[in-house]
């Protein structure tokens, strides 16, 4: 499972209020991903690690933000969620062989 | 980035071969391609990847053709643990992986 956890695993919570989310790796991975599940969407990719502090946009990064201040922790935080961001949240990180392997998920839900 | 085209759905007898197919006629060169599945709302799994030549791993079997604008995901004996949405992906040379919607498989007793 490539040693990812993510916390928490579910949470519910209030428009615009903050939330932050966190994935903990314990291999040393440089590069961390974040994305979201949506019915009939797919995966789509929000934010992006490639080492402590470097971070990059992307497909759907409108009103998200991340924080990686060490390699084991990427942290995504919603700074006031709404409802369209009620989704199911997965990090991921790159292995061998430049392969993404993904954690089990959070599954958020802004009411 | 290329992009791919699956079927929306299959079905498969239990302890038969499963071929899912996958076309990416844009692909480029470089860029491989990569299968996950992902099982009732789990994280996706990684299966098996490759750029031309034919893989195999413990889990599965991708034969390539020799243009590169399709591929097949092979699963030998599929078994009803195997029932799951099968991602076909062409992966960028930025590392990114763009999902499509998949193929839904359905494997039956």
């Amino acid at each position: 499972d490539a040693g990812i956890t993510q916390s928490p695993r579910h949470k519910v919570t209030e428009t615009g209020t903050p939330v932050t989310l966190r994935c903990h790796q314990t291999e040393n991975h440089r590069y961390m991903y974040w994305y979201r599940q949506d019915p009939g969407h797919g995966l789509r990719l929000i934010h992006y690690s490639y080492g402590v502090k470097d971070t990059d946009k992307g497909e759907v990064s409108d009103g998200y933000s991340v924080s990686r201040s060490k390699t084991e922790d990427f942290l995504l935080t919603l700074e006031s969620a709404t409802s369209s961001q009620t989704s199911v949240y997965f990090c991921a990180i790159m292995g061998v062989e430049d392969t993404q392997y993904f954690g089990p998920g959070t599954r958020l839900t802004v009411l | 980035d290329a992009k791919t085209t699956q079927p929306t759905s299959m079905d498969c007898a239990e302890g038969r071969a499963a071929n899912l197919p996958c076309n990416h006629s844009t692909i480029s060169g470089n860029e491989y391609v990569y299968w996950y599945r992902q099982i009732h709302s789990q994280g996706p799994q990684y299966i098996i990847h490759g750029l031309k030549n034919n893989e195999t791993n413990e889990m599965a079997s991708l034969i390539i053709t020799e243009d590169r604008k399709s591929s097949t995901l092979i699963l030998p004996h599929a078994t009803l643990r195997d029932t799951a949405v099968y991602y076909c992906i062409v992966r960028a040379d930025t590392g990114k992986l763009i999902f499509g919607q998949g193929t839904t498989l359905q494997v039956k007793p």
